[in-house]
């Protein structure tokens, strides 16, 4: 199985400043990696896949990066709204198709 | 507009069984693979199962394999997941999921359905 690792757990900044969020795959995933955001008493929302596309809808200061095992999701400008948890997901290899823990991102 | 609205959920003791519905609309259903992800509220996501678009290809999370069945109706355009044997750590939200095409990352969720296993 491979193992999602997202780090930090929490990460407190300001409205409009950037948030780095990372992730890092047990093994290689290629760029076989999605990113979802989840607010409390929501379903996920799927933001990024293929490691870097943008899905419908996003807006442009979600970005993706990384191949491999190490990957990265930054937000340049905090709004209000962006604030959540974010969750990466593989879907390299399966069964399963596995998720990291999840980042907090919380108002600082 | 995608539209996938789960139900079945409730309280059942453990041992017992319980069968989730997902209702889908707005996209053409037996084009895509469908899945079920878990929830423990307050924790992390966790992949379930999946179903091909016919029903011939069928993959399960090894924490559920043995327990669980997924099945789909295309013409009722529903999914379904058979839990038997529930245990107390299979408590959690669990959530009916689109896989895109030809991928298997999750493009549209319903709202979930709480299983609660208790005595």
């Amino acid at each position: 199985e491979i193992v999602m690792a997202q780090s930090p757990a929490t990460l407190s900044v300001s409205p409009g400043e950037r948030a780095t969020l990372s992730c890092r795959a047990s093994q290689s995933i290629s760029s076989n990696l999605a990113w979802y955001q989840q607010k409390p008493g929501q379903a996920p929302r799927l933001l990024i896949y293929d490691a870097s596309t943008r899905a419908t809808g996003i807006p442009a200061r979600f970005s993706g990066s990384g191949s491999g095992t190490e990957f990265t999701l930054t937000i340049s400008s905090l709004q209000s709204e962006d604030f959540a948890v974010y969750y990466c997901q593989q879907y390299n290899k399966w069964p399963p198709y596995t998720f990291g823990q999840g980042t907090k991102l919380e108002i600082k | 507009e995608v539209q996938l609205v789960e139900s079945g959920g409730g309280v059942v003791r453990p041992g017992g069984s319980l069968r989730l519905s997902c209702a889908a609309s707005g996209f053409t259903f037996d084009d895509y693979v469908m899945s079920w992800v878990r929830q423990v509220p307050g924790k992390g996501l966790e992949w379930v199962s999946g179903i091909n678009w016919n029903g011939g290809s069928r993959g399960y999370a090894d924490s559920v394999k043995g327990r669980f069945t997924i099945s789909r109706d295309n013409a009722k355009k529903s999914l379904y997941l058979q839990m038997n044997s529930l245990r107390a750590e299979d408590t959690a939200l669990y959530y009916c999921a689109r896989v895109w095409t030809g991928t298997y990352y999750f493009d549209s969720w319903g709202q979930g359905t709480l299983v609660t296993v208790s005595s």
